[in-house]
């Protein structure tokens, strides 16, 4: 069992659609980090938290660390944001990131 | 600033050949990160620079997979030998600081071993 698990692995949607993106998680944890990777390129940080909820444009990201679980939602979705959207945590007191298998998302217009 | 770069951006060789990768931190980031990414994968952990020793290299799939960093700046990720299973993204990122953080990504370096 990988220690960070995503879902879906694939969501497509129509433009102006609500998107969430889950993270589960089995390992002590001292951050998530939520990133994009597009098609060929690079990865981008969205977001690193470690509690509560963060917002940033149409994209909102929260955490239940009770739980071990994050979220990754984006409102009014565009097709600009098909791309793919990794999870992944810092284990305590570590400098590693532990990654999940991402998830591939496609806005159609 | 200029973002962290890698080098080349493609890199096509056949098996058993030697190659180099290699990244550019952003200015005076002490942390750097090698990354390892196959076809339908997230990022492997391969190797972490702390200035300019290795703190971690356990990510380093075995002997043929060496990297330095001799000026705790430019990094260089070295493959002797390779194989065909070496065929990867391989993903540089660099934090200003060690330990928990942003990090800041290159846009890789597409090895392909024929």
């Amino acid at each position: 069992k990988n220690e960070v698990e995503q879902s879906p692995q694939n969501l497509t949607a129509q433009e102006g659609e609500f998107i969430t993106i889950n993270c589960s998680y089995s390992v002590g944890i001292s951050a998530l980090h939520w990133l994009q990777q597009h098609p060929g390129g690079g990865i981008v940080s969205l977001f690193m938290l470690s509690s509560g909820k963060k917002k940033h444009g149409r994209l909102i990201a929260t955490i239940n660390i009770q739980e071990k679980h994050s979220s990754l939602h984006i409102t009014a979705s565009h097709p600009r944001d098909s791309a793919v959207y990794i999870c992944a945590v810092y284990m305590d007191s570590n400098y590693q990131l532990i990654w999940g298998a991402g998830t591939k998302l496609i806005i159609k217009p | 600033g200029a973002g962290v770069s890698q080098t080349p951006s493609n890199k096509v060789t056949e098996k058993g050949k030697y190659v180099e990768l290699r990244c550019d931190p952003i200015s005076g980031h002490t942390a750097l990160y090698w990354y390892r990414q196959s076809l339908g994968q997230g990022p492997e952990f391969l190797i972490y620079f702390q200035g300019t020793g290795a703190a971690d290299d356990s990510g380093l799939p075995n002997d043929r997979f060496f990297a330095v960093r001799p000026e705790g700046s430019v990094s260089t990720l070295k493959i002797q030998r390779t194989e065909r299973g070496d065929s990867a993204v391989y993903l540089c990122a660099s934090t200003p600081l060690p330990g928990v953080g942003t990090q800041y990504f290159g846009p890789g370096t597409r090895l392909t071993v024929l």
